[in-house]
């Protein structure tokens, strides 16, 4: 089945840029997704990109995409101590509603 | 519009006993779906609704699980008997598109 990994950890300081990196091996994937789970909380959906697209941008987020190589990224510029959660990678096919999900990464935001 | 809501958000019971799990999608959505995330194994999708009819309960860990979706509005996820393995945070979602919207979770501690 469908594989997401994404690594477990990133600490930056605040200001700086964050890249958050996942990678899927499902080719036929092509709905990718991130997602932000603050502690006690729910999964925030922050933005997603369909497999026809090469980056997406959002306010301070951009999503870059590399079908061939199967890797997506989330950058986070000017980050702030609101963003330390933990960031989620999901993909989805085409015809499946299912989304498979990374084991996210904690981002840590330092003053 | 209130979100997804769940109930209870903390539940703690013992062995044996069986556990219903709430869920009110976000009004008009046609898709629902119930997570489980635990340390170990990350989130993990249980089953999914469309238009109140389950269309993959692959992720169903085994017969004491069931899900029912009686309308567009109420859904149920029960555990009987619940087991100290099924410790864990229980998320439902809804979506009408691709971006599910997901609920605040039900911390279930079984003991």
């Amino acid at each position: 089945g469908e594989d997401v990994e994404q690594s477990l950890f990133l600490s930056v300081r605040e200001g700086d840029s964050s890249v958050i990196n996942c990678t899927y091996t499902d080719s036929s994937s092509t709905y990718l997704y991130w997602y932000k789970q603050e502690p006690g909380a729910g999964l925030q959906l922050l933005t997603y990109i369909f497999s026809n697209m090469d980056m997406k941008q959002d306010q301070r987020l951009t999503v870059l995409l590399n079908k061939k190589d199967k890797h997506l990224s989330l950058r986070i510029a000017d980050t702030q101590t609101g963003d330390s959660a933990i960031y989620f990678c999901a993909v989805a096919g085409g015809s499946n509603y299912k989304l498979t999900f990374g084991k996210g990464t904690l981002l840590t935001v330092n003053p | 519009d209130a979100g997804v809501i769940q109930s209870p958000r903390h539940e703690v019971t013992e062995m044996g006993q069986e556990v219903t799990l709430r869920c009110k999608p976000i009004s008009g959505h046609d898709y629902l779906f119930w997570y489980r995330q635990t340390m170990m194994r990350g989130l993990e999708l249980l089953i999914y609704f469309n238009n109140n009819v389950p269309i993959d309960d692959s992720g169903m860990p085994e017969d004491r699980f069931s899900a029912k979706m009686p309308n567009a509005s109420f859904s149920t996820l029960k555990i009987q008997p619940s087991e100290p393995r099924d410790s864990a945070v229980y998320f439902c979602a809804s979506s009408t598109t691709r971006e599910q919207y997901f609920g605040p979770g039900t911390r279930l501690t079984v003991t």
